[in-house]
């Protein structure tokens, strides 16, 4: 049981590039998230999705996009990347917060852009 | 909108004493859930601890447990018998019941002094 899997682990990219960090989870939860984590600010959420098909904004959407074909992935794309995306990005994934109660992260990209 | 604030950005304690952590929240809902995570250098979040609103009993997980005053809208985690391997930040974060979102404080990084 691998939990809530990431990658890469690191990337640098040029300011307008597009890429994917790419989500897994092997626990069978229909909840999965993105958030990002900027220096003294906390989580902030950028994505959600509550099953396969279905995806919805949170607080910082703008720039990014998501898609989640199946339970198990949930990627993200950048297009156009920016200086304020240089960030760290979590994925997590949960059953209904209110019953089972926690998020199961993955380990983080750091993504700079340059 | 539902705010969480940590209003300590460090604290420091020394190996085997205890430290509590503050937390305060804002919300009109009566069904929400708190959560206190843990992150270490490694990035990985970790659950610590879980409180659900309608229960009157404080959490406790082991060397964890929280104070939990619904009236004054406060979340305080308190570390027994402290450790190295305690020191980390603890992110305190918050969610109404039925939603798929968690709202996160700014964090509290914890130094544990040997």
């Amino acid at each position: 049981n691998a939990g809530v899997t990431q990658t890469p682990k690191f990337r640098i990219l040029k300011i307008g590039q597009s890429m994917t960090l790419q989500c897994t989870q092997d626990m069978n939860h229909n909840y999965m998230y993105w958030y990002r984590q900027d220096p003294g600010m906390g989580l902030k959420l950028i994505y959600y999705s509550v099953g396969a098909g279905i995806t919805d904004k949170g607080e910082v959407p703008n720039g990014y996009n998501v898609s989640r074909s199946t339970t198990e992935d949930f990627p993200l794309r950048l297009e156009l990347a920016a200086p304020s995306q240089t960030s760290v990005y979590f994925c997590a994934s949960s059953y209904p917060l209110d019953r089972s109660g926690a998020l199961s992260f993955g380990p983080g990209t750091r993504l700079t852009v340059t | 909108a539902q705010t969480v604030t940590q209003s300590q950005p460090e604290m420091s304690v020394q190996e085997a004493e205890t430290v509590t952590l503050s937390c305060t929240y804002d919300t009109s809902e009566s069904d929400y859930y708190l959560f206190w995570y843990k992150q270490p250098p490694s990035r990985q979040m970790i659950l610590v601890i879980r409180q659900e609103a309608y229960k009157q009993q404080n959490a406790t997980e082991n060397r964890f447990s929280v104070n939990f005053q619904k009236a004054a809208k406060s979340f305080s985690l308190k570390i027994s018998d402290s450790q190295l391997g305690d020191a980390a930040m603890y992110f305190c974060a918050y969610t109404q019941g039925g939603s798929e979102k968690l709202v996160f404080g700014k964090g509290t990084k914890l130094t544990v002094n040997p």
